[in-house]
This record gives C-alpha cells, sequence and structure tokens, in this order.
C-alpha cells in the first residue's frame, strides 16, 4: 500500500532562512506527487506537483521540490522563509492503480512550520 | 471561477443526533472525493466517487456513514448517529478526471468543522 512519511512534525526557522521539508514515499509505480500547504483554519491550498520530467519542479510562492527517485523522496524548498509561510504542508501521494487516472490522495502526517523573526 | 463550496462551515451538535454535509465541485470536475481530517489520524479518504459513482468507500468508518452524489453537482456526507469521535474536518476534494493515463490535480474546499458533543 502506499505511504507518505514526514519526518518531522514541526520546524522552526528564523525569517530570510532557508527551508527544506522532507517527504519520503511509498509507491510501486511512478508516482504523482503532491505539496499542500494548509493554513489555521483553511483549507488545503496546492503548492506544486510532480507527474513526469524534470525532477525539479517549481510551484507558487517561491517553493520548488525535488523528486529523487532512488531515494524515494521529493522534498521542498524554499531559499528564504517569509513570515507567512508559516502553516502546516502536507506531502501526498496520488494513490490507486497506475492507469485508473485520478485516484485518492494519500497524505503525510504533515509538518508545521513556525517562522520567526 | 467559485472553487469547492462545503457546507455548513462549521456545525455543533449532540451525540445521536443526525449530521448532513454538503459539497459542490467545482463546475466541469467529473472526480469528488471525502477526506477527514483529526489530530490522531491526520488526513484520510472517506470515499470518492467517478462520474457521480462510488469507487471506493472502504474509508467510511462504519455504517454510520454514508455518502451520495445524486448529480455532477451535489454530494452529501451524512452521519447517524453522530458520536463525539466523529469529530474532526471534514473536506471535499473535486478534479477533472480525462483518461485512465491522465491524472489532475484535486482542488479542496475549506472543510466542514464538526463538533459532536
Amino acid at each position: 500500500a502506499q505511504s507518505v512519511t514526514q519526518p518531522d512534525i514541526h520546524i522552526t526557522v528564523s525569517e530570510g532562512a532557508s527551508l527544506e521539508l522532507r517527504c519520503n514515499y511509498s509507491y510501486g509505480a511512478t508516482p504523482y506527487l503532491f505539496w499542500y500547504v494548509q493554513s489555521p483554519g483553511q483549507g488545503l491550498q496546492l503548492l506544486l506537483k510532480y507527474f513526469s520530467g524534470d525532477t525539479l519542479v517549481q510551484g507558487i510562492k517561491g517553493f520548488e521540490a525535488e523528486f529523487k527517485r532512488s531515494q524515494s523522496s521529493f522534498n521542498l524548498r524554499k531559499p528564504s522563509v517569509h513570515w507567512s509561510d508559516a502553516a502546516e504542508y502536507f506531502c501526498a501521494v496520488g494513490a490507486g492503480l497506475w492507469n485508473s487516472g485520478n485516484t485518492p490522495l494519500v497524505f503525510g502526517k504533515g509538518t508545521r512550520l513556525s517562522v520567526i523573526a | 471561477d467559485a472553487g469547492v463550496i462545503q457546507s455548513p462551515r462549521h456545525e455543533v451538535t449532540e451525540m445521536g443526533q443526525e449530521v448532513t454535509l454538503r459539497c459542490k465541485p467545482i463546475s466541469g470536475h467529473n472526480s469528488l472525493f471525502w477526506y477527514r481530517q483529526t489530530m490522531m489520524r491526520g488526513l484520510e479518504l472517506l470515499i470518492y466517487f467517478n462520474n457521480n459513482v462510488p469507487i471506493d468507500d472502504s474509508g467510511m468508518p462504519e455504517d454510520r456513514f454514508s455518502a451520495k452524489m445524486p448529480n455532477a453537482s451535489f454530494s452529501t456526507l451524512k452521519i447517524q448517529p453522530s458520536e463525539p469521535r466523529d469529530s474532526a474536518v471534514y473536506f471535499c476534494a473535486s478534479s477533472l478526471r480525462v483518461s485512465s493515463n491522465s491524472y489532475n490535480e484535486q482542488f479542496f474546499g475549506p472543510g466542514t468543522r464538526l463538533t459532536v458533543l
């Protein structure tokens, strides 16, 4: 079965510092990978996605992620964090049969990001 | 364009009462997903539909939960009778399924925060 691990429950960074949030997945075929962000009391907003092709994907708000098949990882990065980036970040993998089109997402438990001045 | 619409945004009810959560997917989308978010278990799939047909309801916790999609623009998730352990945030998401070889992102609604006393 598919699974996603986000090893860091909570990370605190200083404003302006770089950020890397870790994500490891377990999936037998080529995965569809996503990063979502959730602000307090809000829904989930898609930051970026990887379907195929270039393993370094760019997203909104200055985020990027790199797919590394050999490490089964899809880590999220940002070179300079802003106070407004404080939120919960979820990594997810598209589950189900590889040839069944849209399928449900399997989410990691999330990483809460705090930003200090 | 309006995104995924969920109602109510907040629901407080007493144990044993019937609760109905509603979702309007993005117009033209043909896949709809219900997820539940709790502190203990994170984000989990409850059920999803393709073209109004339930495909996988293995995530529905028990018979007290039921979901319907009578048409392409409306879905309900019903809990009867409700219990305190059902307290959670319930998200609806929709996507456009084009073919079995494609994958499109899911768009999430703002969620319904359910509290069962």
